[in-house]
């Protein structure tokens, strides 16, 4: 059960675009269309914003999205906002029937 | 609307135990999947805990397995977490969340329960 690799920090200015990655193996991001991505302020819970690769809950800006390619999975972030600021976190089902967590990557807005 | 509330945490010694509740409201709670997430202190979060929506089935992250228990009651909304064996790395934020259906994505949490594990 090893962690989803992602980047430790990301940074960009208000209203470039950033994405940030998430890697796995073929036995959870590679084998499933089920990786999820989620926003946590801080001293606040994780909130959905992605799931199932590419799909927004309802309520999420349409300036989020997501993709997947082989084992490696991507949140994109456009014309960042100041409350974009916070750390994410992307998550997939694996074949052992568990889920696991990547090690989350904290965004900067400059 | 779908609320999730964590209760049971609190200060306890190595070795000893704890039962961690999580009561919901807002949803048909028997027709969903939950898990349990931590989230030690300044570090990222880390999968606990699965349960099928009627119970049949759980599973557990390796650092648990073993000492931990995950089960409902769908009669009282009540979601659980047995913690025996507790460790001091066990400190942690423990969230409860709803599985969305049809996903393997967690679409509500509640705000956490806080576990100290020190002695």
């Amino acid at each position: 059960q090893s962690a989803l690799t992602q980047p430790a920090s990301v940074s960009g200015s208000p209203g470039q675009s950033i994405t940030i990655s998430c890697t796995g193996t073929s036995s959870d991001v590679g084998r499933y269309n089920s990786v999820s991505w989620y926003q946590q302020h801080p001293g606040e819970a994780p909130k959905l914003m992605i799931y199932a690769v590419t799909n927004r809950p309802s309520g999420v800006s349409n300036r989020f999205s997501g993709s997947k390619s082989g084992n490696t999975a991507s949140l994109s972030i456009s014309g960042l906002q100041a409350e974009d600021e916070a750390d994410y976190y992307c998550s997939s089902y694996t074949t052992s029937n568990t889920a696991v967590f990547g090690g989350g990557t904290k965004l900067t807005v400059l | 609307q779908v609320l999730l509330v964590e209760s049971g945490g609190g200060v306890v010694q190595p070795g000893r135990s704890l039962r961690l509740s999580c009561t919901a409201s807002g949803f048909t709670f028997r027709t969903y999947g939950m898990h349990w997430v931590r989230q030690a202190p300044g570090k990222g979060l880390e999968w606990v805990a699965i349960i099928w929506y009627d119970g049949t089935n759980e599973n557990y992250a390796d650092s648990v397995k073993g000492r931990f228990t995950i089960s409902r009651d769908s009669s009282k909304n009540t979601l659980y977490l047995q913690m025996n064996s507790l460790r001091v790395d066990d400190t942690a934020i423990y969230y409860c969340a709803r599985i969305a259906t049809g996903t393997y994505s967690l679409d509500s949490w509640g705000q956490g329960t806080v576990v100290t594990v020190s002695s």
